[in-house]
This record gives structure tokens, C-alpha cells and sequence, in this order.
């Protein structure tokens, strides 16, 4: 099955610097890579996501590449704000028989620092 | 209405009791799913349910038994649960075909005493 490995788990910057989060999965066959924003006791909600047939794509100051063939993708975000304080979790996902297969990453706390 | 809607949001319940979570959308997705998800870890999956059919039941115990009775509807009863069932169960659903985004629910946070 599919394995997605998400780095660092802690992360705390400075506000107005940026953040990197990185993860790599296993499986060839997945070719859709969301990534969840989680605020305490709240619903992961989705940033930003990126097809396997587009290898960037940004959305203000939040960008995601992907490189399929070290099955690498990143989420990078500049001039971060306090409210970008969560957790962040990336995901890799395929359509298999009328659902999403999802596989999460194990999650980043972003900590921004006024 | 991109909204997935969950009730109740907190339950408090013995391991004797029987309960059920509720999940509601009414985007027209076929695919719905349940996650259980403790803190600090991501969404762990458990049931998913495609065209109103249980398409995956990820080892879940049967103390835990879902059920879809309409396209827009997901239920999960819950019965003799133990204190290690605690944590945040996420309903969310997605379109069944072609790639985009899973839409997830605010979440029961469920406390077995």
C-alpha cells in the first residue's frame, strides 16, 4: 500500500519568514496530492492540491511542487502570518473503484512567532 | 453547499451505551468515508462507502457498524465501545470520479468513560 513520509514534524518560524514541509510517497499510481490545514479541535481543510500531470501551482502566498519521478512533492509558504499557526498534513491519493484512496502524512505543527 | 455536516458535535458516553454519529452532504458525491482520528495524528481511516455500498472496512472492530441508508446520509453506530475509542471521528465525502478533493466534516469529539 501506499506510504507517505511528511518532514519535520515541529517547525516554528519567525512571522514574515517562510516555511518548507516535505513529503515523499511509495506508490506510483498516486496522482493527487492534497494538503489539509488542521487548527486545534477544528476540520482538516484543504490548501492547496496538485495533479500528477502539473509539476507547481500557487495560490497567493502558498505554492506546492511536485517531482514525480523521486516521488517527492513540497508545500511552501511565504511571508507567514500568526494565523498560519496549525497543523499542517500532506496527503497522496488515487481514485480506486468509485472513492479516493488516501494515504495522510503524519503531520507538521507550524508554529509562526509574532 | 460545500458543507458536510456531523452530529452531534461532542458525545459523552459509557461502555455500555449505544450511539450513533450522523453525517450529512448534499453536494451529489457518491463516496463517503469515516475517519477516527486521535490527537496529534492524522486521519486514520476506517469505513468508506461508494454508491451507497461498503466498498472498504479497514479492520475496523464491530463495536463499530456503519451504515448508508440514502446518497446523502452516513451513519456510524457505536456500541460497547472501550476508553481507547476516544478521539475525533471525521466524516468526509468526495466525488467518485476523477481526482479532487476530499471534503471533511467538523468532527464528533466522542469521550468513552
Amino acid at each position: 500500500g501506499e506510504n507517505v513520509e511528511q518532514h519535520p514534524s515541529t517547525l516554528s518560524v519567525q512571522e514574515g519568514d517562510s516555511a518548507v514541509i516535505k513529503c515523499t510517497y511509495s506508490d506510483s499510481a498516486s496522482n493527487y496530492f492534497p494538503w489539509y490545514k488542521q487548527e486545534l479541535g477544528k476540520r482538516p481543510q484543504l490548501i492547496i492540491d496538485i495533479r500528477s500531470n502539473v509539476g507547481e501551482k500557487k495560490d497567493q502566498r502558498i505554492a506546492v511542487t511536485l517531482n514525480k519521478t523521486a516521488k517527492h512533492f513540497s508545500l511552501h509558504i511565504t511571508e507567514t502570518q500568526p494565523e498560519d499557526s496549525a497543523v499542517y498534513f500532506c496527503a497522496a491519493s488515487k481514485l480506486s473503484g468509485g472513492y479516493q484512496k488516501v494515504t495522510f502524512g503524519t503531520g507538521t505543527k507550524l508554529q509562526v512567532i509574532p | 453547499d460545500t458543507e458536510v455536516t456531523q452530529t452531534p458535535k461532542h458525545l459523552v458516553m459509557g461502555m455500555t451505551n449505544k450511539k450513533s454519529l450522523k453525517c450529512e452532504q448534499h453536494m451529489g458525491h457518491r463516496a463517503m468515508y469515516w475517519y477516527k482520528q486521535k490527537a496529534k495524528k492524522p486521519p486514520e481511516l476506517m469505513f468508506v462507502y461508494s454508491y451507497e455500498k461498503l466498498s472498504i472496512n479497514e479492520s475496523v472492530p464491530s463495536r463499530f457498524s456503519p451504515e448508508c441508508p440514502n446518497s446523502s446520509l452516513l451513519n456510524l453506530h457505536l456500541h460497547a465501545l472501550q476508553p481507547e475509542d476516544s478521539a475525533l471521528y471525521l466524516c468526509a465525502s468526495s466525488q467518485e470520479r476523477g481526482n479532487t478533493e476530499a471534503f471533511f466534516g467538523q468532527g464528533t469529539r466522542l469521550t468513552v468513560v
